[in-house]
């Protein structure tokens, strides 16, 4: 499965729009980026999938390149509730059900009032 | 619908002494899976069930560790004799089987804390 590097840690304030960039410059062509979230004492929550361009739903966007090496989240207008750490993993889409996740070191975001 | 449920939250045990981890996964789903995170580490598969089968237990450390899933339900990960290496907390999540069903079927409990002292 393809390595993924992101910044260890993020400081940001409440309101503003935090952007998580993510590496992984060996992804394969049937891998799709997946970010996660995990708040302190619980498991980690899917927060958003995508294999190229872009994609957006209620919690944030995810920005994928044409040569798919990078992706960014993008957090819009953050909270102190956002404070969490973000990981980001590239395996098997939609189609592969079953399939175990890879994960990284993740980024922790810090959001302060 | 209930999440994934896993049980007790924080366990402290002894070097030697035995634990046993329970999981009980979203009703309906055919996948299992366990992971652990220990100290400073990085979060690792461990094994993975679809119904009462092991599809792959490629990530379990040693056979001092034994997940069983009997009748395709819960769960339950046995540690023992437990070492103070196994100290971390250990996640269980499942997952549709169905095809077409996005990783996004993956739902997480809130983990196990355990701590071998």
């Amino acid at each position: 499965l393809a390595k993924t590097t992101q910044p260890i840690s993020m400081d940001s304030y409440e309101g503003q729009e935090v952007n998580i960039t993510c590496s992984h410059n060996n992804i394969a062509t049937n891998d799709y980026i997946t970010w996660y979230q995990q708040f302190p004492s619980q498991g980690p929550r899917f927060i958003i999938q995508g294999y190229k361009t872009k994609v957006t739903n209620e919690v944030a966007s995810l920005f994928i390149p044409a040569d798919r090496k990078s992706s960014t989240l993008s957090l819009p207008r953050v909270s102190l509730s956002d404070t969490a750490v973000y990981y980001c993993l590239v395996g098997p889409g939609p189609k592969a059900a079953g399939n175990k996740l890879t994960f990284g070191g993740g980024t922790r975001v810090l959001v302060k009032p | 619908e209930a999440g994934v449920t896993q049980f007790p939250s924080h366990s402290v045990i002894e070097k030697g002494q035995t634990v046993t981890l329970r999981c009980d996964p979203i009703s309906g789903h055919d996948n299992l899976y366990w992971y652990r995170r220990v100290m400073g580490k990085e979060i690792k598969f461990l094994l993975h069930f679809v119904k009462e089968s092991k599809q792959d237990e490629s990530g379990m450390p040693n056979n001092r560790f034994l997940a069983e899933r009997t009748g395709g339900t819960y769960s339950t990960l046995k540690v023992q004799p437990a070492e103070l290496e196994d100290s971390g907390v250990y996640f269980c999540a499942s997952s549709h089987t169905t095809p077409g069903t996005a990783n996004y079927g993956y739902t997480f409990g809130s983990g196990t804390r355990l701590t071998v002292v």
